[in-house]
């Protein structure tokens, strides 16, 4: 089975801090993704990379980047945490967007 | 605009009875839809998809219909148990650049509860 392994479960950070969210997956995939999950807002795409250095913005970039220097490691970036930052973040990972497999998830409090 | 809507965001049934989770999407050229179940403190896990040359897919104690001229797909759960409490999100996709599957377009949740 296709494993992805997000880094933290949990994690509390200040506001301002540089935040880094780990992902990685053990099945060769090519596509990647870092999600937001927030009450009544759904599933909300952040970021998607296609292959190693690549990177697309999805639709709430704004405030986040990402790094993908190797195929199995994709990284969320919070450049300077803000409180509405607070979420429950998700990585998936695909060989086709015919189906993604989630992480367990990082739930990251800003304060 | 949302391309896939679930209208309702909660449902409450007893166990043993059907549960139906309804999905509407906007977007004729989706061409593939999957549903995803999700725990608290959990990722979502894959649970049934349906490709559009289809009406019909089953798994189990899981249906999922598709309705193309209505843009409508459902998911029922018969029956249901109360380890089937979850948030359900409906995914759809559609033939993207250079003719590649695009990425999936969730739903906002439906938040099952089965009581027992």
């Amino acid at each position: 089975d296709v494993k992805v392994t997000q880094s933290s479960r949990y994690l509390v950070k200040r506001t301002g801090e540089k935040v880094f969210l780990e992902c990685v997956q053990d099945m060769d995939h090519e596509n990647m993704f870092w999600y937001r999950q927030d009450p009544g807002l759904g599933l909300r795409l952040i970021y998607f990379s296609y292959d190693v250095k690549m990177k697309e913005k999805g639709d709430i970039p704004e405030g986040y980047s990402v790094s993908r220097e190797k195929k199995e490691r994709f990284s969320l970036i919070l450049e300077s945490a803000s409180t509405n930052q607070t979420s429950m973040y998700l990585c998936a990972s695909s060989l086709q967007t015919y189906g993604y497999t989630f992480g367990s998830g990082t739930r990251l409090t800003v304060v | 605009d949302q391309q896939v809507k679930q209208n309702s965001p909660s449902l409450s049934v007893q166990e043993g009875r059907i549960s139906i989770l309804n999905c509407d999407y906007t977007n004729s050229m989706f061409d593939y839809f999957l549903w995803y179940k999700k725990y608290p403190a959990e990722g979502p896990t894959f649970l049934i998809s349906i490709s559009s040359i289809k009406d019909k897919n089953e798994d189990g104690r899981f249906t999922v219909f598709l309705n193309k001229s209505a843009k409508h797909l459902s998911l029922h759960i018969v029956p249901s148990q109360p380890g089937d409490s979850a948030v359900y999100f409906c995914a759809a996709s559609g033939r993207g650049r250079g003719g590649s599957q695009g990425n999936l377009i969730f739903g906002k949740g439906t938040k099952l509860s089965v009581k027992p």
